[in-house]
């Protein structure tokens, strides 16, 4: 079955720690996403690629750092200088231009 | 900046009937989509149903339909005979298309919780 896969469910994180969530995809799609949400918030976008080797940065990407060194995955690193990163992490994928598809989702929670 | 608002953030539906979710949003672009997502309480995030701007035509996805009004920039999602399964958090999304064919991210508005009642 194509999907989205993220790893691990539930993640937590002492303070100072790195921390890397995991999202790989089987439906080639060129295009991937990281998303934050917060409780009464929307989705935020953290970091987006559009092709292997190359991302850019979304609306809230300080604390954050990604690679795309395979068109299927697409990791997401917390490092300690995000201030506040207990929260609900989303990836996304899809091809360019049109809707993008979701995976099942990342609790962080900072000890 | 384009920015999208749902101003209602809780609704509540009796089981069979009908309710209408509201969003509207902002923008200086004339081709762009639109989008209504899905977030029950497993929070996958499910694509409800997709329309382009460009499209006179409200978008139907069996119970699912919308009434989009371009010069309004308002993008309702209604849902017929509603079902316990519809339950959930519901968010709407923009999305401008850029002449140039280029990738643009994804705006979301804050969400709508919706309760179904049996």
């Amino acid at each position: 079955d194509g999907g989205i896969t993220q790893s691990p469910k539930y993640l937590f994180r002492k303070e100072g720690q790195n921390v890397t969530l995991s999202c790989e995809q089987n439906l080639n799609h060129d295009a991937m996403y990281w998303y934050r949400q917060d409780p009464g918030q929307g989705l935020r976008l953290i970091y987006y690629s559009q092709i292997v080797n190359d991302f850019q940065k979304g609306d809230i990407a300080e604390g954050y750092s990604v690679s795309r060194e395979k068109k299927e995955s697409f990791p997401l690193t917390v490092t300690s200088a995000q201030k506040n990163p207990t929260a609900f992490y989303l990836c996304a994928s899809s091809i360019l231009d049109y809707e993008q598809f979701f995976g099942p989702g990342t609790r962080l929670t900072v000890l | 900046a384009q920015t999208v608002t749902q101003s209602q953030p809780e609704m509540s539906v009796q089981e069979a009937e009908t309710v209408t979710l509201s969003c509207t949003y902002d923008t200086s672009e004339s081709d762009y989509y639109l989008f209504w997502y899905k977030q029950p309480p497993s929070r996958q995030m499910i694509l409800v149903i997709r329309q382009e701007a460009y499209k006179q035509q409200n978008a139907t996805e069996n119970r699912f339909s919308v009434n989009f009004q371009k010069a309004a920039k308002s993008f309702s999602l209604k849902i017929s005979d509603s079902q316990l399964g519809d339950a959930a958090m519901y968010f709407c999304a923009y999305k401008w298309v850029p002449y140039t064919g280029a990738n643009s991210k994804l705006t979301f508005g804050k969400g709508i919780t919706l309760s179904v009642r049996p």
